[in-house]
């Protein structure tokens, strides 16, 4: 089957680094992404790792390691418009085609 | 703005009754997905759509289908509703059929009563 694991919620304080942590199980992986979603909106295209390492882009930074199963999400220079909820999403390949299978979201909290 | 749009924004229905959202995607992008998006089960895929066609299905109830049309625009059709059903429905595309960065829309949000 699939399973993705992110903590349920993460506080941090403005100007910090904060780790989002993910961990995966799935047959078929075909990358990572990760996305970020306001309360009440749409999630927005993050990042995508395929390939192990880091991939950075601004103040954001997703790492993966396939063989352990796990990716990162670093934030760095925290803002207060951060706080958001960070979902980790697996591309999986089966028989039925493409599936992207979500995580349930860490909700971060920045503070002043 | 994502470019990819959704209607209506809001949808209140009872209980056994059938309603169809829409939602049309980014010019030039050719795969549409649904996801249902709910308090306690966080964003599950549904189904995707290439160009027409049926790609690959997720976690979709009997009582739900979709299709998507020539012109690429996309129908989740909800039938014989229940109170579960309760939930916000995005749709997101993209330009290929892979899943690869998924621009979302804004959502439909179903109360059932």
């Amino acid at each position: 089957g699939q399973n993705i694991d992110q903590p349920t919620e993460m506080t941090a304080t403005e100007g910090a680094i904060v780790q989002i942590n993910c961990t995966y199980q799935t047959s078929g992986f075909n990358g990572l992404f990760w996305y970020q979603q306001h309360a009440g909106e749409a999630p927005t295209f993050l990042s995508y790792n395929v390939l192990d390492g880091l991939e950075e882009k601004g103040r954001f930074s997703s790492f993966l390691s396939r063989s352990k199963g796990y990716s990162y999400l670093l934030l760095k220079e925290l803002q207060m418009k951060d706080s958001a909820s960070y979902l980790c999403a697996v591309r999986d390949r089966g028989t039925g085609g493409f599936k992207t299978i979500f995580g349930a979201g860490t909700r971060l909290f920045v503070k002043a | 703005d994502s470019g990819v749009t959704q209607t209506p924004k809001h949808l209140i229905t009872a209980t056994g009754q059938r309603v169809t959202l829409r939602c049309s995607p980014r010019s030039g992008d050719l795969s549409v997905y649904w996801y249902q998006q709910s308090l306690d089960q966080g964003l599950q895929f549904l189904i995707h759509y290439y160009n027409g066609e049926e790609r690959a299905k997720g976690n979709i109830l009997e009582r739900f289908s979709a299709q998507q049309f020539p012109d690429l625009h996309s129908e989740l059709n909800l039938s014989s509703l229940e109170l579960g059903d309760s939930a916000l429905y995005f749709c997101a595309s993209s330009v290929e059929g892979t899943g690869y960065e998924q621009y979302f829309g804004p959502g439909t949000r179903l109360t059932v009563t």
